[in-house]
Order: C-alpha cells, then sequence, then structure tokens
C-alpha cells in the first residue's frame, strides 16, 4: 500500500538559510500534519491542514510556514535556520480530520 | 498530572514473555486513543487504536478505563522483532488532529 512521502530524506543547511520540506500524502488522504521531533524528544505537533485549509497549530515557530496545495501535497518553509531547529520533521496524513494518522519517513534536518 | 504520561521503562524482557505498558491522561474529553510503536530514527507507526475499552489484535491487547485515564498495552509471547519505543499518543482537546505522544517507552526483548 502506498505511504506517506517525505522529500528530502536528509537536509544539512547553515544558520540562517532556508528550508523547504515536502510532504506527499497517502491517496485520498486529505488532511496533512507536520511533527517535530528533536533528538531524544517526543514528537511535537507543529500544524495541520484540511482540505487544503488550515486547520490547526502547534508549537510552530513564526519563522516557519506551511501550506497545503490544491493535489493535498503539503510543504513546510523554514527560514532563518538556527541550530536548534536540526530535529527530524514528520509529516502525517489522515482520510478525514478524525481519524488514525500514518507518518511518514522523516526528514531528517541538520542545521550547521 | 502531565497531558500523557507513560511508564518510563526501559523494559528488557526474554523472548516469550508478558510485558504490559501504562499511560495516564489528562484530557477527560478525549475520545479515542493510540498506541504507536517507533524504532530508532524511523517514523511511529500505528500499532492499535482504542476507542471503547479495548482493541485486541493477535498478541496486542489494548484497554482502556475512561473513570482511571488510563491506557494499558499488553504484549504477549514477545517476539525480538518487538523490540523498539511504544509511543502513548492522546488527541489534544478532545480532537484528532492535534496528537500528543508520551515519551514513550523503551523495551528490548532479548533472546
Amino acid at each position: 500500500a502506498a505511504g506517506v512521502i517525505q522529500s528530502p530524506r536528509h537536509l544539512i543547511k547553515e544558520k540562517r538559510e532556508t528550508a523547504t520540506l515536502k510532504c506527499y500524502p497517502i491517496p485520498r488522504h486529505d488532511t496533512v500534519y507536520w511533527y517535530q521531533q528533536g533528538p531524544g524528544q517526543d514528537p511535537q505537533f507543529l500544524i495541520s491542514f484540511y482540505e487544503k485549509m488550515q486547520s490547526d497549530k502547534g508549537s510552530i515557530p513564526d519563522r516557519f510556514s506551511a501550506q497545503q496545495f490544491s493535489d493535498y501535497h503539503s510543504e513546510l518553509n523554514m527560514s532563518s535556520l538556527e541550530l536548534g531547529d536540526s530535529a527530524l520533521y514528520f509529516c502525517a496524513s489522515s482520510l478525514g480530520r478524525y481519524n488514525e494518522q500514518f507518518f511518514g519517513p522523516g526528514t531528517r534536518l541538520t542545521v550547521l | 498530572r502531565k497531558e500523557v504520561e507513560q511508564d518510563p521503562g526501559p523494559f528488557n524482557v526474554p523472548e516469550g514473555a508478558t510485558v504490559a505498558f501504562n499511560c495516564t491522561y489528562s484530557n477527560s474529553a478525549s475520545q479515542s486513543f493510540f498506541w504507536y510503536r517507533q524504532d530508532c530514527r524511523k517514523e511511529p507507526k500505528l500499532l492499535m487504536s482504542v476507542y471503547s475499552s479495548g482493541n485486541e489484535d493477535g498478541r496486542f491487547t489494548a484497554q482502556l478505563n475512561r473513570a482511571s485515564q488510563y491506557i494499558s498495552l499488553l504484549i504477549r509471547d514477545s517476539k525480538l522483532s518487538d523490540s523498539a519505543t511504544y509511543l502513548c499518543v492522546v488527541p489534544r482537546g478532545g480532537s484528532n488532529y492535534k496528537l500528543t505522544f508520551g515519551k514513550g517507552t523503551l523495551l528490548t526483548v532479548n533472546p
């Protein structure tokens, strides 16, 4: 079965640079979620989209923005990167907002 | 009480053992609960969903006690491949679209 696809899988950036992470949900899933998992931490919810509209916001810094496109894929844009942004970024998708979330393999971002 | 609190672990058990993890949650409005497993540096994978009093899937049984705001996961006949971190996940604010993860319980099954 098709799963959530994330790209790139690994990304290395310098401080103050920008990064764009992409997420392609499971086909027919209409809801996308972004999570950040720091080393030794549990995943923290950042933001979610349902039917291309932002549906909820968590602990997403103002330097980050995201959107969901007409084909339901989502992009997380990160600017003015800081060392503390180094983490695993997971995207998850679900069919509707009230169903189980399935996670992609993650993008490992390293900020030097 | 923290939003989601799990047994800190780690748990080290021999193959074939039965092991149980406990999780308490603070939001009494939560209607659904999930157990995910996460292997090192990989994504969380949904193991079980719990909507009523419990759920069973093969060697795995999840039980829910709403009165005590407590969820458990029981693994019978442990396999080496069960070694992972088990995350108790509870929707925040009663909805499914903001998940609050517990800190996870590390299980190592030894030969």
